[in-house]
């Protein structure tokens, strides 16, 4: 089955600055990229997605860009704010199967 | 995006009773749900996906008669944890997609069980 390791756990940046966080993923058929933001105690929200098909995309200050042959794929937060302290996931999905999630992201923006 | 909504959104039951989470979508049809275990400070473990009339499937570990999922409607699904134990304390959350290929799945809010 597919396998997605996401890097790293913990991410501690400054107010402005940007974010990066890295996952691969095991499964060549996999096609579909999302990446999740969860508040404690709450439901994951969806905040980008990129299909195989796609290199690149951005949503204001969110980009996620997917490399197919290296099987890796990176979530890119510039001028954080503190609003964006949550644990990030990604995941990989296969046409419509199950979602493999990433084991998250604690990212910290200090004010 | 679609909303799912997940009923109740925090349970405290005692050891060895039965606690039933549902989860619906409320402006779509999902031909599949899938329900998630998560604990503290770590990612979303896949429990099992259903199929709308169809059994569900489980995966390695999770013990089928211990976690009972129906899946009767396209728009319900529902989680009975049976004869629940202190160590079934967990935050399960749920997540539904709707048919066609369509790869995005939505999320409940989840639901916080406490077994005492």
């Amino acid at each position: 089955g597919e396998n997605v390791e996401q890097h790293p756990s913990t991410l501690s940046v400054q107010e402005g600055d940007s974010a990066v966080i890295k996952c691969t993923y095991s499964d060549s058929a996999s096609n579909y990229f999302p990446w999740y933001k969860q508040e404690l105690g709450k439901r994951p929200q969806l905040i980008i997605d990129i299909r195989s098909n796609v290199g690149e995309k951005k949503d204001q200050r969110i980009a996620v860009t997917l490399n197919k042959t290296a099987k890796h794929f990176s979530l890119h937060i510039t001028e954080t704010q503190p609003e964006d302290s949550a644990v990030y996931f990604c995941a990989a999905i296969f046409h419509a199967g199950k979602s493999t999630f990433g084991d998250g992201t604690t990212l910290t923006v200090k004010p | 995006g679609a909303v799912v909504s997940q009923h109740p959104s925090w349970v405290i039951c005692k050891s060895g009773t039965s606690v039933k989470i549902e989860c619906r979508s409320l402006d779509f049809q999902a031909t599949t749900m899938f329900w998630y275990r998560q604990f503290p400070k770590q990612s979303l473990m896949l429990m099992a996906t259903s199929n709308e009339g169809s059994k569900a499937t489980y995966e390695q570990g999770v013990e089928k008669d211990k976690f009972l999922i129906n899946h009767a409607s396209l728009t319900l699904s529902t989680l009975t944890v049976t004869s629940a134990h202190p160590e079934d304390s967990s935050f399960y959350i749920c997540s539904a997609r709707g048919g066609g290929g369509n790869t995005e799945a939505f999320f409940g809010q989840g639901t916080r069980l406490t077994v005492v």
